[in-house]
């Protein structure tokens, strides 16, 4: 079975900083899609960024961008030139062949002004 | 763009009733989804629908049930509720490529 690890539960980093979040996933499948999402406080869960497992290059999305290592199973979240309306709960997830997602436990970033 | 609307923001009910959580969604996708969601375990899968009258169970679906008679709509029900069911509920729907798209969520409070 699958599983997807995020062992940072709390990060903090100031405002105009970058902030890196961490994942680990497990799977023996070789075809898969990744996921960063973002749940602000009392707000909506949105996509950030998504990678495929078959592309080489890194997903990039204005001032996100990831670092997938596709041999170490980690994808990992880069957050340049952050900014309050960042600070949110960030999920990892996974989705595989069965249309479902299996989500980590989640990082709560705090932007410090 | 996607929109998925949840019947309430917050709900509270009492030991025993049955509730009903309603999921709207305008994009016709195939595929929904229930999950909870509680502090320190992220998102937990309790059942999807890949169609109508269709449904699978998830990680948790014990105490609960799901219903999808149209495809927009799929409704979670808990049919006797307890404390342990207080939660945060989160609806989701997704078509190809796995990406799915979430509701405002349902803060249920079970007293």
């Amino acid at each position: 079975a699958q599983t997807v690890t995020q062992s940072q539960p709390e990060m903090s980093v100031q405002e105009a900083e970058t902030v890196t979040l961490s994942c680990t996933y497990d799977t023996s499948e070789s075809d898969y899609y990744l996921f960063w999402y973002k749940q602000p406080p009392s707000r909506q869960m949105i996509l950030v960024i998504r990678q495929e497992a078959y592309k080489q290059q890194n997903a990039t999305e204005n001032r996100f961008s990831v670092n997938f290592q596709k041999a170490a199973k980690s994808f990992s979240l880069k957050i340049s030139d952050s900014q309050l309306g960042d600070a949110a709960m960030y999920f990892c997830a996974y989705g595989g062949a069965t249309n479902k997602l299996i989500f980590g436990t989640g990082t709560l970033l705090a932007v410090q002004p | 763009d996607v929109k998925v609307t949840q019947s309430s923001r917050y709900l509270v009910k009492r030991t025993g009733e049955k509730v009903f959580l309603e999921c709207v969604q305008d994009m016709d996708h195939e595929n929904m989804f229930w999950y909870r969601q509680d502090p320190g375990l992220g998102l937990r899968l309790i059942y999807f629908s890949y169609d109508v009258k269709m449904k699978e169970k998830g990680d948790i679906p014990e105490g609960y049930s799901v219903s999808r008679e149209k495809k927009e709509r799929f409704s979670l029900i808990l049919e006797s509720a307890s404390t342990n069911q207080t939660s945060m509920y989160l609806c989701a729907s997704s078509s190809e490529g796995n990406e799915q798209f979430f509701g405002p969520g349902t803060r249920l409070t079970v007293l």
